[in-house]
């Protein structure tokens, strides 16, 4: 099974600032179609988990410009340009490259110093 | 827009069955499949399985495999999980969310089993 690593696990930042968190996979994601299937979720405290990235680097519908995602093979990374208060919660990757079983990172709590 | 909307929540004592519907719209169900998966109070997200519900074919996790059954019926737009022999480990949120070429994208809104003597 592919074995996602997250880092941090907590994040605190202070508003305005920038974020950064990393996803290590176990693994190359590049597919054999040559796409690779790493996603970013956000759950705020209470709510469903809501996709910000798909595939490294799209953006989501609705999802802030401030959120990018990068990497290849192996490495990946959420960035969030400005930190906003809205942000506050719990960030996950997610892999789909290999098909079953779907894994997750850790996930990474972004609170507000 | 795109709405998966599950069952309320649930009491169970430890050995009972539990099964969480979870009603799509705003799409085909049979057009993409479906996964569910498991939040434990405080912790991550855990992958149980999924369900192609043109044809009913399902994977489980093997921590689950044996204990959980999803199905679907088309008519009703609606995938099911059922989860079997409950113990107090299985107190969680569970979630379906939408596999949309090769990636989640839409979660449902949760559904809350409390396994509890």
């Amino acid at each position: 099974d592919v074995v996602l690593t997250q880092s941090p696990l907590s994040l605190p930042v202070t508003l305005g600032q920038p974020a950064s968190i990393s996803c290590k996979s176990s693994r190359s994601l590049v597919h054999s179609d040559g796409r690779i299937y790493l996603n970013w979720f956000q759950q705020r405290p209470g709510q469903s988990p809501r996709r910000l990235i798909y595939k490294v680097s799209n953006r989501d519908s609705g999802v802030p410009d401030r959120f990018s995602g990068s990497g290849s093979g192996t490495d990946f990374t959420l960035k969030i340009s400005r930190v906003e208060a809205e942000d506050v919660g719990v960030y996950y990757c997610m892999q789909g490259t290999q098909w079953l079983p779907r894994t997750f990172g850790q996930g990474t709590k972004l609170e507000i110093k | 827009q795109v709405q998966l909307v599950q069952s309320g929540a649930e009491v169970k004592k430890p050995g009972a069955s539990v099964k969480v519907s979870c009603k799509a719209s705003g799409y085909t169900l049979t057009s993409l499949y479906m996964h569910w998966v498991r939040q434990a109070p405080g912790q991550g997200l855990e992958w149980m399985g999924i369900i192609n519900p043109s044809d009913g074919s399902t994977n489980y996790a093997p921590k689950f495999r044996g204990r959980v059954t999803m199905t679907r019926d088309t008519s009703t737009s609606t995938v099911y999980m059922e989860l079997n022999s409950l113990t107090f480990e299985d107190t969680a949120v569970f979630y379906c969310a939408r596999d949309s070429e090769g990636c989640v994208d839409v979660w449902g809104n949760g559904t809350t089993v409390t396994v509890s003597s």
